[in-house]
């Protein structure tokens, strides 16, 4: 099946750091998103990013589509930063649920 | 931008009673989708909530446990039925609200079975 691997489990930042977390995935991508969960659960859409890159504020993305590979990059992280950072993409067709990844647990240390 | 509401925003439940979860968009959608997170782990879909039809459950899960109604292209709930600790998670909703701009999710139902 399609799997969604995402690189480092965890990572421990100080405040001001900057940060690069790695989604690798086994099939083509027609929608990859990237989201962060903060600490009360909540899911946030950073980017939505088949292909290409983008950037809002300090955070940005590269998805390499040919190289099955996306790229989210933190600068000057915030302590507000912290939580678990989800890639997840979708099957693709008729079915629109995504997969997703396990995470990358983000901790920043002011 | 496009809303979806979703509560209750957290329950604490007996086992063996049933929690019924809703989900509210501000714009018509063709589908929903109920995704289940349980404690340390990532996202599972659980369903696809077609309006019309009867939910297409993923592996795993079956309608008497996590019976759906889809009653308008608006609004969706999900039944978690004779709970156990087991069940305790936090359970999401999403929408695709515009086609190419991703999925969007509820703020989730963070719940706890004692």
């Amino acid at each position: 099946g399609i799997q969604v691997e995402q690189s480092p489990p965890d990572l421990i930042l100080q405040e001001g750091a900057n940060s690069t977390l790695r989604c690798n995935f086994s099939d083509s991508v027609n929608n990859l998103q990237w989201f962060h969960q903060n600490p009360w659960g909540q899911l946030i859409n950073l980017f939505y990013i088949p292909s290409g890159t983008k950037q809002n504020g300090r955070l940005s993305a590269t998805t390499v589509a040919t190289e099955r590979y996306s790229l989210l990059y933190i600068s000057s992280s915030q302590t507000t930063d912290s939580g678990v950072y989800f890639c997840a993409k979708n099957y693709g067709g008729s079915q629109g649920n995504l997969i997703f990844g396990k995470g990358t647990k983000l901790s920043v240390k002011p | 931008s496009a809303v979806i509401s979703q509560k209750p925003s957290r329950d604490i439940c007996q086992r063996g009673t049933s929690l019924t979860i809703q989900c509210q968009v501000d714009s018509q959608v063709t589908m929903m989708f109920w995704y289940r997170q349980q404690p340390g782990q990532s996202l599972t879909l659980i369903a696809t909530a077609n309006q019309g039809s009867e939910a297409t459950y993923e592996s795993g899960f079956v309608i008497d446990k996590f019976p759906i109604s889809r009653p308008n292209l608006t609004f969706s709930t999900l039944t978690v039925s004779n709970m156990s600790p087991e069940d305790s998670s936090i359970y999401l909703c999403s929408v695709e609200l515009l086609p190419g701009y991703g999925y969007t999710f509820g703020s989730g139902t963070r719940l706890t079975v004692v």
